[in-house]
C-alpha cells in the first residue's frame, strides 16, 4: 500500500466549476501536509499546507484535512484553464527533517 | 518566497560519462536539501536527504556509489551522477528547507543520456 494515494483521475472541469482533489495517507505519524501544483516540464510549486484538522482557505483554495479518517483534500472554487496542471499531494511522516512523500498526482484539466 | 536555484538546467551528454548538478539557495540557510527524480508522467521521487556537513541520507534502491550528494555549505548541495546510462536521464529535482517545515523546490535539471 502506497504511504500517500490520490484519486487517479485525469480530473476535467468546466470553466468556473468547483475541482476537487482528494488524498489519503496510511501513516498516522504525519503532520503537515502539502499540496503542489506541477505544469508539465516545471518543478512543483506549492499552492498551501496544512497541518491541523479542518478547512484552511487562501484565495480561490481551501484545503481540508481530517486526521480521524487520514483524509486531505484541495477545493478549487472558479476554476480557470490556468488550473490545468498536475496536482501533488504530499505529506512528512514523523521524522525531524521533514521528509516529504508524495502521491502519484491527479491531472486537472479545466476547459472552457 | 525563498528561491532555490538549479544548475544547470539541461544537459545531454554521452553514456559513461559523470554529470554534476548543483542546487543552491539563493536567500535563506538550508540545514536539509532533497533530491527528486521524476520519471514522465510519474511522480517525485525522493532519492537523498543531506544535512550540511554529513554524509547524505539514501532512499532505498538508490544507489549511494553511483549518485554523489555533497553538501558542502548551508547554500549548496551538489548531485554528481556517475557513470551515466541511459535509463539514468530523467528530471532531477532538489528542494531545500531552512528549520521551518515548508520545502522550496528549485527548477529541475533535466537529464538526458545519449
Amino acid at each position: 500500500q502506497k504511504e500517500v494515494e490520490q484519486n487517479s483521475g485525469p480530473l476535467s472541469v468546466p470553466e468556473g466549476a468547483i475541482a476537487s482533489l482528494n488524498c489519503t495517507y496510511s501513516d498516522r505519524g504525519s503532520q503537515s501536509f502539502f499540496w503542489y501544483r506541477q505544469y508539465s516540464g516545471k518543478s512543483p510549486e506549492l499552492i498551501m499546507f496544512i497541518y491541523s484538522n479542518g478547512d484552511k482557505e487562501d484565495g480561490r483554495f481551501t484545503a481540508q484535512l481530517n486526521k480521524a479518517s487520514q483524509y486531505v483534500s484541495l477545493l478549487i472554487r472558479d476554476s480557470q484553464p490556468s488550473d490545468s496542471a498536475t496536482y501533488l499531494c504530499a505529506g512528512t511522516g514523523g521524522t525531524s527533517y521533514g521528509k516529504l512523500t508524495f502521491g502519484q498526482g491527479t491531472i486537472l484539466t479545466v476547459h472552457p | 518566497g525563498a528561491v532555490v536555484s538549479q544548475h544547470p538546467s539541461w544537459v545531454i551528454c554521452k553514456s559513461g560519462t559523470s554529470v554534476k548538478i548543483e542546487c543552491r539557495s539563493l536567500d535563506f540557510q538550508a540545514t536539509t536539501m532533497f533530491w527528486y527524480r521524476q520519471f514522465p508522467k510519474q511522480s517525485l521521487m525522493l532519492m537523498a536527504t543531506s544535512n550540511e556537513g554529513s554524509k547524505a541520507t539514501y532512499e532505498q534502491g538508490v544507489e549511494k556509489d553511483k549518485f554523489l550528494i555533497n553538501h558542502a555549505s548551508l547554500t549548496l548541495s551538489t548531485l554528481t551522477v556517475t557513470s551515466a546510462h541511459p535509463e539514468d536521464s530523467s528530471f532531477y529535482i532538489c528542494s531545500a528547507k531552512d528549520r521551518g517545515n515548508e520545502q522550496f523546490f528549485g527548477p529541475g535539471t533535466r537529464l538526458t543520456v545519449l
